[in-house]
């Protein structure tokens, strides 16, 4: 049975501030990640993904894994007030079976 | 395109009924999830059917079932409710096939609220 960890926050940091976000997850063999962001009463939705060890960048959001440690982490530079929301990290599971972390609730402070 | 739809959206029943919810996942989307989603345990994943069949089964009890027809429309279904299936449960489709980072997308969600 594959996990995925996260601390639930709140995550507070001031605006402009760098936000770092973490998940590990159970299974080794694990080969690629999902992050979702979800605002509150709205659906999850798909902010970035990663299958290779080390970073990818996508505007002002990096994505990290590290499969020896089996961690994942999202750092979202010069983070603002619309970037509160709770985010989701995902075993992609190969597609079939996506196992979500219980997620971390990101608060940005005007 | 249009995205993925479920209804109903909102939902009160009474402890014992059951209740059928229904996804319809976006226009060529074969996969179809099913999931539960509450304050304390996160987004939990119930089944995910391909092309009618029942590809994958999360750790639910019996009464939470699914299907999926040919048109790729899903329905679960959750007899004699109790209170801890107050939830909100979310559909999400997606290709089902192909690349590793093929993504799913959600729908709306059906608040279900048993008393």
């Amino acid at each position: 049975q594959k996990e995925v960890e996260q601390n639930s926050g709140p995550l507070s940091v001031p605006e402009g501030a760098i936000a770092s976000l973490n998940c590990t997850y159970s299974d080794r063999g694990s080969q690629s990640f999902f992050w979702y962001r979800q605002y509150s009463g709205k659906s999850p939705e798909l902010i970035m993904f990663i299958y290779s060890n080390g970073d990818k960048e996508d505007g002002r959001f990096t994505a990290q894994l590290n499969k020896a440690s089996q961690y994942v982490s999202l750092l979202i530079r010069d983070s603002q007030p619309s970037d509160s929301a709770t985010y989701l990290c995902a075993d992609s599971g190969g597609y079939q079976k996506v196992t979500f972390g219980t997620g971390t609730k990101l608060q940005v402070i005007p | 395109k249009a995205g993925v739809t479920q209804t109903p959206r909102y939902l009160i029943k009474t402890r014992g009924q059951q209740v059928t919810l229904s996804c319809s996942p976006i226009s060529g989307h074969r996969s179809v999830s099913w999931y539960q989603q509450t304050p304390g345990q996160g987004l939990q994943f119930l089944f995910e059917y391909f092309s009618e069949t029942q590809r994958n089964k999360g750790n639910f009890p019996g009464r939470f079932s699914g299907r999926q027809f040919s048109n790729s429309r899903s329905e679960m279904n959750v007899s004699t409710l109790e209170l801890g299936d107050s939830a909100l449960y979310l559909c999400a489709s997606s290709l089902g096939v192909g690349n590793l980072d093929t993504e799913a997308f959600f729908g709306q969600g059906t608040r279900l609220t048993v008393v």
